[in-house]
């Protein structure tokens, strides 16, 4: 079956620590997007990329960065920098070719602080 | 930035009733979209409608679009209590090279009762 899959499912962080989500595509989307969902609230964009070894800062970039190396793996880091980082995060795919296509969405990763 | 404010923010009925939901919106948009969330889970695309088109159907959905007034709503006949979920709106803006890039509204929470 063609999805998003997302892992881990839980992951939780020290103060200082760095950490990676994992996001990985089998759709054949060109464009991927990561999302932070707080308690309550809808989605906010982080970062997306329209296309391999390239991406664009979303509205709340920092203290977060991504690589998009190959066309199926979109994977986001939590640095140490950003200091509230407890959320849902959302990993989305689409076509990208055309603003007018639904984005494809895996199960999240819900992040803790130890 | 939120695009979409959502209206109300959570709507308690009982099954075989129907559901609206609202949104509105504040700049000129490309096409806007409504997702669904279980708890727990990722979104669920539910339908688009293209700012030239004022109504779409789809199953038990039927979505309107006024952009004079810069708002939409979701319609949902005959609820059903595995209709339960998270309901959000998502903007595409017009114009600029933000291909696919939502803006999403903070969601209406759905509970359907048996």
């Amino acid at each position: 079956d063609g999805g998003i899959t997302q892992s881990p499912k839980y992951l939780f962080r020290k103060e200082g620590q760095n950490v990676t989500l994992s996001c990985e595509q089998n759709l054949n989307h060109d464009a991927m997007y990561w999302y932070r969902q707080d308690p309550g609230q809808g989605l906010r964009l982080i970062y997306y990329s329209q296309i391999v070894n390239d991406f664009q800062k979303g509205d709340i970039a920092e203290g977060y960065s991504v690589s998009r190396e190959k066309k199926e793996s979109f994977p986001l880091t939590v640095t140490s920098a950003q200091k509230n980082p407890t959320a849902f995060y959302l990993c989305a795919s689409s076509t990208g070719q055309y603003s007018n296509q639904p984005q494809h969405f895996g199960d999240g990763t819900r992040l803790s602080i130890l | 930035s939120q695009q979409g404010e959502e209206d109300p923010q959570a709507l308690s009925i009982q099954e075989g009733e129907n559901a609206t939901m609202n949104c509105s919106y504040k700049t000129s948009i490309n096409n806007l979209q409504w997702y669904r969330q279980n708890s727990g889970r990722g979104l669920v695309h539910l339908i688009l409608i293209r700012s030239n088109e004022r109504e779409k159907h789809s199953g038990r959905l039927r979505v309107t679009l006024d952009t004079s007034k810069k708002s939409s709503s979701l319609l949902i006949t005959a609820s059903r209590a595995a209709d339960t979920a998270s309901y959000f709106c998502a903007t595409v803006n017009a114009g600029g090279t933000s291909y696919g890039k939502l803006t999403f509204g903070q969601g209406t929470i759905l509970t359907v009762h048996p």
